[in-house]
Order: C-alpha cells, then structure tokens, then sequence
C-alpha cells in the first residue's frame, strides 16, 4: 500500500515564504507531483519530480529525496491568492498517483 | 473546450435511483481518469482509460459503479442504486499519453457535486 503524509493546516504572512512538507511510503516510485486547489474548484498542476534535488519554478520550488521518502514544496513572496489546498501525490508503480489529504494554506495580511 | 468539462455541475438524487455522470476530456488526450473527492480529502482514484480500453479499475468501491468510455473520448460513470454514502464531489481527469512523466500532467475537471438524498 501507500502513505502519504502532510500537515493537515499551515498559516503564514503575506509576504513571507512557507515550506509545506510531505512523506510518503510506497511500493515502487515513479515521481511526485504538487496541486493547488483552491476552495471549490478543481486541482491544478505545480511541479512533478522524479530525480532528488530542487525544482525551482517562479515562486514556487519542490523537492525531493527518494532516499528519505520526502518532498517539500517552497511558497516565496506570499500573496493572499496563495491560500489555498496544497496536495502531495505520489506515482508508484501502477503510475496512477495517491493523492495525501493536502494541506490548507492560510496566508493573512 | 480549453479544459476539462463535467456534467451536470449538481446532482441531487433519492436513494436506490441510478445517476450517470459524464466527462469531457481535453481533444486529444489519451488517458481518462475518474476521481472521488470528500471535503477536506485529496482526490480517491475509482478508474481509468487509456483510449476506450480500461486499464484500471481497482479504485470502484463495489459493482454499483461502473464506467465506460466507448469512443475514446467522453466518459460516463454511472452508480447504480444510490446509497447516502455515495454523496461527493466526483471529478474527471485527462491527461495527453497516461504516462504521467514529466510534462504529461493530469488535468482535472471541475467535477460534479452528487448528493443522495
């Protein structure tokens, strides 16, 4: 089976700059993906990773290490339109990914 | 269309009545994805297609729901008998080869809000 893990909430300053985390367990790993969903509509693509290392797109960034099962995603410049769901998938073997729970950014003035 | 389309937006049914839920994918895409969201849950995977083959069905709760996608493009997903537990949001996804490497993403659609009364 899978897991994936991420902070159920996150809150930070406009302006300021968040790390949302995410680790999974699974059988086999084809790549990490990160969404943003905002409140009542559809997820959107952010960033897919396959090797370990930083992928750096605009103000936001994600990482990787497949030896830790661990992945981060990097918000800099907050704006308020930054609030949203952040959700961490996971593509193992089947290449369908597992979606985590996500986690609910709130950014405030 | 530019994106993904769903309909109906809304659906509102009673209980042990049959619901057909269709998807319009991106012109072109190979590979069809249908997804249950709850509130404050990522996306739960039910199936998917490559073309009008389906590939995986592992993610259907029971034999009331099913799926089809006869021509390779529009997809229905029907739940038969309706139970309250089915409520949801349902969402489609597309996506241009199934491979899921690097740029070929999925891109979801804006789902449909199914209620069993």
């Amino acid at each position: 089976g899978q897991n994936i893990d991420q902070p159920t909430e996150m809150t930070a300053t406009e302006g300021a700059i968040v790390q949302i985390n995410c680790t999974y367990q699974t059988s086999g790993f084809n790549g990490l993906f990160w969404y943003q969903q905002h409140a009542g509509e559809a997820p959107t693509f952010l960033s897919y990773n396959v090797l370990d290392g930083l992928e750096e797109k605009g103000r936001f960034s994600s990482f990787l290490s497949r030896s830790k099962g661990y992945s981060y995603l990097l918000l800099k410049e907050l704006q308020m339109k930054d609030s949203a769901s952040y959700l961490c998938a996971v593509s193992s073997g089947g290449y369908i990914p597992t979606f985590g729970r996500g986690t609910s950014l709130i950014v405030h003035p | 269309g530019a994106g993904v389309s769903q309909s109906p937006r809304y659906k509102v049914t009673k209980r042990g009545q049959d619901v057909a839920l269709r998807c319009d994918p991106i012109s072109g895409h190979v590979s069809l994805y249908w997804y249950r969201q709850a509130l404050g849950q990522g996306p739960e995977f039910l199936t998917y297609f490559n073309y009008e083959a389906q590939q995986d069905k592992s993610g259907l709760p029971n034999d009331r729901f099913s799926a089809e996608r006869p021509e390779g493009s529009i997809s229905t997903l029907t739940i038969q008998r309706t139970e309250q537990r089915d409520s949801a949001m349902y969402r489609c996804a597309s996506s241009l080869s199934g491979r899921l490497a690097g740029a070929d993403t999925q891109y979801f659609g804006p789902g449909t809000r199914l209620t069993v009364l």
